[in-house]
């Protein structure tokens, strides 16, 4: 059973950078899993960030980047506003056709 | 513009069978590249992928949900249904079709498009 790991919380200070991270169970996380990265906030529907790694999903402000740092995946929130808090969720293309979400992280920006 | 909305019942008794329906709009499930997706978040928890169904008719399942789940579309109305048999408390969740856009490149997708979500609540 593939395990997709990620932080369950993290703080950042108003105007401060975070980076999350996505990485599995067992081995490292490369480019071919095309990491994509989704931002929920409480009682909403998820929002698509980026995919293939670091490719911004349309709308996205350029302050969300998504990377490979060492074995796992990575998104990078620079200039943290108030509205950045909210549950963030990697997922994994794992081939054939399945996907796997990671645990998601809470954010809070305080 | 793509709009999605998922139906069905909000209370299912333990041991039946649960359907789900996307009704999209927006795009059609005969141009290729395109599928759509099931997931659901149970309440308070992850988000986790269940299903998709591609352009062609192809699919796939989660392998710890497989024997349980059928996914179809109807292509002529525009919805992607999902049957879940046995259901279990443990199948509470919100649950969330998604428009996914197909690379050729390299076989993957992503979640592009969301609906609002259905609740459903396995209770006797």
């Amino acid at each position: 059973q593939t395990v997709v790991t990620q932080e369950p919380s993290f703080s950042v200070s108003p105007g401060g950078t975070v980076t999350l991270t996505c990485g599995l169970s067992s081995g490292s996380v490369s480019s071919t899993h095309y990491p994509s990265w989704y931002q929920q906030t409480p009682g909403q529907t998820p929002r698509t960030l980026i995919y293939n790694t670091n490719t911004r999903s349309s709308g996205v402000p350029d302050r969300f980047s998504g990377s490979i740092l060492g074995n796992k995946a990575a998104l990078t929130i620079t200039g943290a506003q108030a509205d950045d808090e909210s549950d963030y969720y990697c997922v994994l293309y794992m081939n054939r056709g399945i996907s796997v979400f990671g645990g998601g992280t809470k954010l809070t920006v305080l | 513009q793509i709009t999605l909305k998922e139906s069905g019942p909000t209370l299912v008794k333990p041991t039946q069978t649960l359907t789900l329906t996307c009704t999209f709009s927006g795009f059609s499930l005969t141009t290729s590249r395109v599928g759509v997706a099931w997931i659901r978040q149970p309440p308070g928890k992850a988000l986790e992928w269940l299903a998709l169904i591609y352009w062609d008719d192809d699919k796939r399942y989660s392998p710890s949900l497989k024997s349980r789940l059928i996914i179809t579309k109807d292509t002529s109305k525009n919805q992607v249904v999902l049957t879940m048999t046995n259901v279990d408390p443990v199948d509470t969740a919100t649950y969330y079709c998604a428009h996914i856009t197909y690379f050729y490149s390299s076989g993957s997708y992503y979640f592009d498009y969301w609906g609002q979500g259905a609740g459903v609540t396995v209770s006797s």
